[in-house]
């Protein structure tokens, strides 16, 4: 158990929904990331926040918005959904924003199916 | 955009026998991360290497920080059949932010 929750577990909705995800990092770490994984696209940074504040972004669709709220727990946004969102999305947290011996934790993943 | 080749893409061994992987890209990293990832799970972090030259082991594990800063390998020795999984490199660049670049994972597979 890498102490990082992720709520639901499986989501299954239609296209053009909005689905909401939710991440609690571990106790003490500051920064929240976001990454999908697909078959093709493998794992692919979305977006870092650290302490409420947005710190990176990747190739993160504009359909597609987090936040981190003042208890440091995420939430990932995402809107009209299409068939190719389907994937998994894990979030990962660490002590600090950057630098070394930042190691990231992954929680278990939202399995997000489009139908 | 910056990119991480890990080879092999996939190995089938039998168990006892030692294992390496490896990840090389174009763009320099101030640290390299090796990850498990068993199906339907999240990644769990094997060794992080922050310095170039670095060797570290956990168990049978064992992993380096190239010297040019743009490759790094994983070791497994005597393998065992919950070695089984997907193994990811992931490296970090400078200025970044703490964005990991991840390779795109050996799948192992050990006959008992």
């Amino acid at each position: 158990d890498s102490g990082v929750t992720q709520t639901p577990k499986h989501l299954i909705t239609a296209t053009g929904q909005r689905v909401t995800l939710r991440c609690s990092p571990r106790s003490g770490d500051l920064s929240v990331y976001w990454y999908q994984q697909s078959l093709d696209q493998g794992l692919q940074f979305l977006i870092q926040y650290y302490n409420g504040e947005e710190r990176a972004k990747g190739n993160i669709l504009e359909r597609f918005s987090a936040q981190q709220f003042p208890d440091l727990h995420s939430e990932l946004n995402l809107s009209s959904l299409e068939l190719g969102d389907s994937a998994l999305y894990f979030c990962a947290s660490s002590p600090r924003g950057r630098g070394s011996y930042n190691e990231q934790f992954f929680g278990p993943g939202t399995r997000l199916t489009v139908l | 955009g910056q990119q991480l080749n890990q080879s092999p893409q996939s190995m089938f061994i039998q168990e006892g026998e030692d294992v390496s992987m490896n990840c090389t890209s174009s763009s320099i990293f101030n640290t390299w991360l090796w990850y498990k990832q068993d199906p339907g799970e999240g990644p769990v972090l094997l060794i992080a290497l922050y310095k170039a030259g670095e060797l570290t082991s956990n168990g049978r594990l064992t992993a380096q920080f190239g010297i040019t800063r743009k490759d790094s390998f994983l070791n497994i020795s005597a393998s065992i059949p919950s070695d089984v999984g997907i193994y990811f490199c992931a490296g970090q660049l400078l200025n970044q932010g703490g964005k990991l670049i991840f390779g795109q994972g050996t799948e192992l597979s050990v006959k008992p």
